[in-house]
């Protein structure tokens, strides 16, 4: 496997299931994120770990839980969620330094949620 | 402040054609101007990236143009084919701000063969 990974590619849940999403890079990036895109919208984003360290919570509901054991993997734990929560989540990793110089963005395909 | 308006929502060209999208700032903080490309069923993907201390970098048929006075900056494929049939997203960040990118809403761009 190459570049950033995640699974599953669709879900579909109910409001009432437990669900988690994964994400993998195998780039050795520092940097890990996931955004919510809805049509029409802005990427938003949700939530950044760098050096495994959450540093951005953008005001996500707590029905959305991150976890990140390692700078590789990433998870967002899904728990009663809410029509509006379908879209297509994205997992992204990047290679940072401390002092916040920028760096590229790599993407995963993104998970299809739908919640029913 | 810390948004990025994009327009438009959607453009058609024709093939050969010059497609141009537009994005407005308004955080002077912000120096690293990147633009994603997505395809269907894809993660956006980087294609041209310029910083403020230039008004113009050029990639093959991928152009942008930044306006720092201005605040704005814009994308624009040159000899449009319809491969290039794709959302393009201009996003901007700041150095100082951690690692928050601020995306537009996105364009989808459409090539006529």
């Amino acid at each position: 496997e190459t570049g950033v990974t995640q699974t599953p590619r669709h879900l579909v849940m109910g409001m009432t299931n437990k669900k988690s999403l994964k994400c993998e890079q195998h780039l050795g990036h520092n940097a890990m994120y996931w955004y919510k895109q809805s049509a029409k919208k802005p990427l938003e984003l949700m939530f950044v770990y760098n050096f495994k360290e959450q540093t951005e919570n953008n005001s996500v509901p707590s029905r959305f839980s991150p976890e990140c054991p390692n700078s590789s993997h990433l998870f967002l734990h899904l728990h009663t969620l809410q029509p509006e929560d379908s879209a297509l989540y994205l997992c992204a990793s990047s290679q940072d330094v401390p002092s916040g110089s920028r760096g590229e963005q790599f993407f995963g395909p993104g998970t299809r949620l739908t919640v029913l | 402040q810390q948004q990025v308006k994009q327009s438009p929502q959607s453009l058609i060209v024709q093939k050969g054609g010059i497609s141009i999208i537009n994005c407005a700032y308004e955080n002077t903080a912000f120096d690293y101007f990147p633009w994603y490309q997505q395809f269907p069923g894809k993660g956006p993907a980087l294609l041209i990236a310029i910083r403020p201390d230039v008004s113009e970098k050029k990639e093959g048929r991928f152009t942008i143009s930044f306006n720092k006075s201005a605040k704005q900056f814009s994308l624009h494929i040159m000899d449009s084919q319809p491969g290039d049939s794709a959302t393009y997203f201009c996003a901007a960040s700041s150095g100082t701000g951690g690692f928050k990118t601020i995306f537009g809403a996105g364009t989808r761009l459409f090539v006529k063969a």
